[in-house]
Parts: C-alpha cells; structure tokens; sequence
C-alpha cells in the first residue's frame, strides 16, 4: 500500500527560527509533490509544489526533494506565530493517475 | 476571483436522517474530488470524477453517493448518517492529467462540518 508518513509534533520553534518540516513516500515512482498548510477547523491551502530534485524557493518557503531518498521537506524561514498550522505533505502517484496520498500531517506551533 | 464554494459550511443532521452536500467550482476544472478528514487524519479520498466519468474508492461505504449534474457543480449525498460519519467533506478540484504528466495541483474548498446527533 502506498504511504506518505510525516511526524504528528508538535514541532515547536520560536518566532523568527527556521522551521524544517520532513515527508518520505513508499511509491518509488511518485512524480508531483505537495505541501498544503491546515489550519485547525479549515481546510487544507496549498503552499509549495515540486516535481524536480532539488530546492524551490517561494518567499520564506523552501521545498526540497530527493527522489533517491523518497524524502520531501519544507523549510519555513523567519517563522511567526502566524504560521502555527498543521502542515500536509501530499504525493501524486505514477504517471496517469489524479489521485494524491496525503500524510497525517505534523502540527507546527511558533511561540513569540 | 476563480474559487471552489462548498455548502453549507455547517451541518447537523440526526442519525439516520438522509444528508446532501452540495460543491460548485469557478475554475473550470474537470476533476472533482469528495474527500472526508476526521480530527488529526489526513483527507481519505471517497471518489472523484473526470467530467461525469465517476470513480468510487474501494473502501469507501455504499452509504456515500454522489452527482455530478454539470462540470460546475458536485453533490455529495449521505443516505444513512451514522455517528462514525461525523467529519469534514472536502471537495477539491484539479485539471484533467493530461497523458504522460504528473499528477496536478488539487484546490480545496472551505468544507463542509457534519454534525450527526
């Protein structure tokens, strides 16, 4: 069965640190790449895509994959209190395929 | 502004009491997505359609229909409401994949609460 596992957290930093958010996947071939952001009682907003191996940079955000190593991350930098979600990380199987396999999700918390 | 609506926001029904969810998109999407998340759960998809080509998860309950009357709008009927089936209905959209790409972005609308007393 295809899985995407995430740490629950909560993930705890202070205001104004680097949070660093971690996703593996168990389908070798998965192509597309997600992170959603979920506030409690919302439903989930897209942040970042990526498809490639590597970094992408969008604002304070930084997504990083390595398909060798079935690993995605998220990097928050500057984090504020504001930024306090649950963080989703969702994988798109093979190719031919519109479904996603979403994580459970790790709960990030910034304190001021 | 191009968006996904779901209504209501808010639902409470009795045990058993029949229940629809409505969905309509302005993004011209062709896939539409029912998705249900409980508390601390990742968002378990119950079906999608391509158009009106419909496609049922396997796990998901005889008990969840749906309909799809036009590209704009998507229906999500609870026949039997039990008390396991309070969540959060999520209904998203995406583009058609087009052969050979990768899967593409999906767009969540706000949600839909069920409350089943």
């Amino acid at each position: 069965q295809k899985e995407v596992e995430q740490n629950s957290g909560p993930l705890s930093v202070p205001e104004g640190a680097i949070a660093s958010l971690n996703c593996t996947y168990s389908d070798r071939v998965s192509q597309s790449f997600f992170w959603y952001r979920q506030y409690s009682g919302k439903s989930p907003e897209l942040i970042m895509s990526i498809y490639s191996n590597g970094d992408k940079e969008d604002g304070r955000f930084t997504a990083q994959l390595n398909k060798a190593s079935q690993y995605v991350s998220l990097l928050i930098r500057d984090s504020q209190p504001s930024d306090s979600a649950t963080y989703l990380c969702a994988v798109g199987g093979s190719y031919n395929t519109d479904k996603l396999i979403f994580g459970t999700g790790t709960r990030l918390q910034v304190f001021p | 502004d191009a968006m996904v609506i779901q209504n209501p926001r808010y639902q409470v029904t009795q045990f058993g009491k029949p229940v629809t969810l409505s969905c309509s998109q302005t993004l011209n999407h062709n896939v539409m997505y029912w998705y249900q998340q409980k508390s601390s759960q990742a968002p378990k998809l119950l079906f999608h359609y391509y158009d009106k080509d419909f496609n049922n998860e396997a796990d998901t309950p005889d008990n969840f229909q749906s309909r799809r009357p036009n590209t704009s709008f998507c229906f999500l009927d609870i026949r039997s409401p039990g008390l396991g089936d309070a969540a959060m209905y999520l209904c998203a959209t995406s583009r058609q994949l087009l052969a050979g790409s990768s899967t593409d972005t999906q767009y969540f609308g706000p949600g839909t609460r069920l409350t089943v007393l």
